[in-house]
């Protein structure tokens, strides 16, 4: 079992609508929990953390943690062309990881006109 | 202030030739991660360093690869002998603390021919 799970993907949402995107990880002692985008050729880019079980909002993002169901969500509302990328979630302080981040292997996003 | 910083940006070698790869990370961060991605295996952590001093090098795929930190806002990655298997971006992060948020540089793009 990978230890952080996403679906690959594609999502295709049309524009405006929600999109969801969801993360499972394995070990119940995880402590920290981010969302990165990566637009094609590009590198990661950090748009969300959360550490605490329930919702935290920044503009049109929400990112939702549940740690008894081991499980992070983001949630992307009105959802433009630009947001079309691939969203990875990456998780902090799994049982012998150090001070590291794993990651899933992500899920592509595209937004559809 | 300047964000990650990684060269070349670019790299095109032959199999058995020696590349270095080199990270400045951001100002005041203690941390610092060498990734590798591929579209097979996604986004991998080779190693990571704590104040300079290596701290996990367990992502490390072979003695082929070296890595170092001479002082806090310079790292290098080797891979000596390089085989095409080594194409891949390699990506630099660095946090402030352990599991926190990870900022990454632009990427090195790596191609062995």
């Amino acid at each position: 079992q990978k230890e952080v799970e996403q679906n690959s993907g594609p999502l295709s949402v049309p524009e405006g609508a929600i999109a969801s995107l969801n993360c499972t990880y394995s070990d119940r002692v995880s402590q920290s929990f981010f969302w990165y985008r990566q637009y094609s050729g590009k590198s990661p880019e950090l748009i969300m953390s959360i550490y605490s079980n329930g919702d935290k909002e920044d503009g049109r993002f929400t990112a939702q943690l549940n740690k008894a169901s081991q499980y992070v969500s983001l949630l992307i509302r009105d959802s433009q062309p630009s947001d079309s990328a691939t969203y990875l979630c990456a998780v902090g302080g799994l049982t012998g990881g150090g001070n590291k981040l794993t990651f899933g292997t992500g899920t592509q996003l595209k937004v559809e006109l | 202030d300047a964000g990650v910083i990684q060269s070349p940006r670019h790299e095109v070698t032959e199999m058995g030739q020696e590349v270095t790869l080199r990270c400045k990370p951001i100002s005041g961060h203690d941390y610092l991660f060498w990734y590798r991605q591929t579209m097979m295996r996604g986004l991998e952590l080779l190693i990571y360093f704590n104040n300079n001093v290596p701290i996990d090098d367990s992502g490390m795929p072979e003695d082929r690869f070296s890595a170092k930190m001479p002082n806090a806002s310079f790292s290098t990655l080797k891979i000596q002998p390089s085989e095409p298997r080594d194409s891949a971006v390699y990506f630099c992060a660095s946090s402030l603390t352990g599991d926190n948020e990870q900022f990454f540089g632009p990427g090195t793009r790596l191609t062995v021919l």
